[in-house]
């Protein structure tokens, strides 16, 4: 039983459009979301995260969106740049301080110059 | 540490034998988890450990994987009588665990079972 679904396994993406990752989940104890960037031969990469008590957090190119009625929260990176390319990870805490982390299977983007 | 270190980067061993996977998570990080990614597959939970004990062993394939943590830090994961299904990447990672802070991985052990 997968609570975290990402069920897009792939994007493509021109550069300088945006590019939207999505993520549904089927926990409502989940209290925490992350996303990570993962590059071939290397370890994934913290990249933004959401608390659920808020519905949008920024940082630069990358904006986490979050709705919780939904069970569902979004990556959108604008503008979208060829070094983008990776695998991208939603992920999710539940339990606050003792949970544990639950990752989706990943979406692997494709930005074109 | 500065950061996750795991060993060895890449290990290939004979079906049926042993092997033992290490994990050095951040300093002071009380959080330790193991995953593993099977080509073209996403990152599948094995265990998690809060301090040395596992509160979560669910995603333990089978009971040829077990998995240790002492003193708080360095964790263990060993795979007996190894199988050609367990090759993949093992990936760890470790938290301090305070409400908002992210986990940090290792570069991972490649194991190949041949």
């Amino acid at each position: 039983d997968q609570q975290v679904k990402q069920n897009s396994p792939s994007l493509s993406v021109q550069e300088g459009r945006i590019s939207i990752l999505n993520c549904d989940y089927t926990n409502s104890m989940f209290d925490y979301f992350l996303w990570y960037k993962k590059y071939p031969a290397e370890g994934p990469t913290f990249l933004i995260s959401i608390s659920s008590i808020k519905d949008k957090n920024e940082d630069g190119r990358f904006t986490v969106f979050l709705n919780k009625s939904a069970k569902h929260l979004s990556l959108h990176i604008v503008p979208s740049q060829p070094g983008d390319s990776a695998v991208y990870f939603c992920a999710a805490y539940y339990g606050g301080s003792q949970g544990n982390l639950i990752f989706g299977k990943g979406t692997k983007l494709s930005v074109k110059p | 540490g500065a950061g996750v270190s795991q060993s060895p980067s890449n290990k290939v061993t004979e079906k049926g034998k042993d092997v033992e996977l290490r994990c050095d998570p951040i300093s002071g990080h009380t959080a330790l988890y193991w995953y593993r990614q099977s080509l073209g597959q996403g990152l599948e939970f094995l265990i998690y450990f809060q301090g040395n004990s596992a509160p979560d062993k669910s995603g333990l394939p089978s009971d040829r994987f077990s998995a240790e943590r002492t003193g708080g830090s360095v964790s263990t994961l060993t795979i007996q009588r190894t199988q050609q299904e367990d090759s993949a990447v093992y990936l760890c990672a470790s938290s301090s665990h305070v409400f908002g802070t992210e986990a940090f991985f290792g570069q991972g052990t490649r194991l190949t079972v041949v």
